[in-house]
């Protein structure tokens, strides 16, 4: 049973554009939620996180909103790149003295120039 | 600082054969996660080592197992390769167990084909 649902599985946009990944999620003890971006022959690597006690993060162009009531986080990249290309994961986590995170199934990105 | 390393970075093993794939955590990091990570179900969590320790263990059967050396160091061992055991296999070293559980830094990968 998938914990965690990532959508879109693919998306394109263009060159300045906002990319919106959304995920939502089951188990209310989740209490960390990170994304990370892959690059092809690369393995994943953080690029922001969350715990439920905010409803948004934001670095640079990266922004994270959290619905805690609607167990559904999301991922925007503002002015979207062609290096923004990549796979994007979200993932939730349990935290503490049980750690388990279970992943979304990832999003590709195209952004064209 | 270098990276997670990874060794080796693709293998190909017949059916029936066990394999062993070997992680190098960045400097001081003590805790080392295994990973599998397949177009089909994604990137599924395999288990956790921390002080030589496994801490932590997702659903995966007994055919994967690991170990963590006193450097940190870790391997992963499949026994009895099933076709489906053919993934990119990934290790993530932290400075702490689970509880930072999202600073964790990837390695590239061991490729696995199982035929």
């Amino acid at each position: 049973q998938q914990q965690v649902k990532q959508s879109p599985q693919s998306l394109i946009v263009q060159k300045g554009g906002i990319s919106i990944i959304n995920c939502a999620y089951e188990n209310t003890a989740f209490d960390y939620f990170p994304w990370y971006q892959q690059f092809p022959g690369k393995g994943p690597a953080l690029l922001i996180a969350i715990r439920p006690d905010v409803s948004e993060k934001k670095e640079g162009r990266f922004t994270i909103s959290f619905n805690k009531s609607a167990k559904q986080f999301s991922l925007h990249i503002m002015d979207s790149q062609p290096g923004d290309s990549a796979t994007y994961f979200c993932a939730a986590i349990t935290s503490g003295g049980s750690y388990i995170p279970t992943f979304g199934r990832g999003t590709s990105l195209i952004v064209h120039p | 600082k270098a990276g997670v390393t990874q060794t080796p970075r693709y293998l190909i093993k017949t059916r029936g054969q066990q394999v062993t794939l070997s992680c190098s955590p960045i400097s001081g990091h003590r805790s080392v996660s295994w990973y599998q990570q397949t177009p089909g179900q994604g990137l599924q969590f395999l288990f956790e080592y921390f002080s030589e320790t496994q801490r932590n263990k997702g659903n995966f059967p007994g055919r994967f197992s690991g170990r963590q050396f006193s450097n940190s160091r870790s391997e992963m061992n499949v026994s009895t390769l099933e076709l489906g055991d053919s993934a990119l296999y990934l290790c993530a070293s932290s400075l702490m167990l689970g509880g930072s559980a999202g600073e964790q830094f990837f390695g590239p990968g061991t490729r696995l084909t199982v035929l």
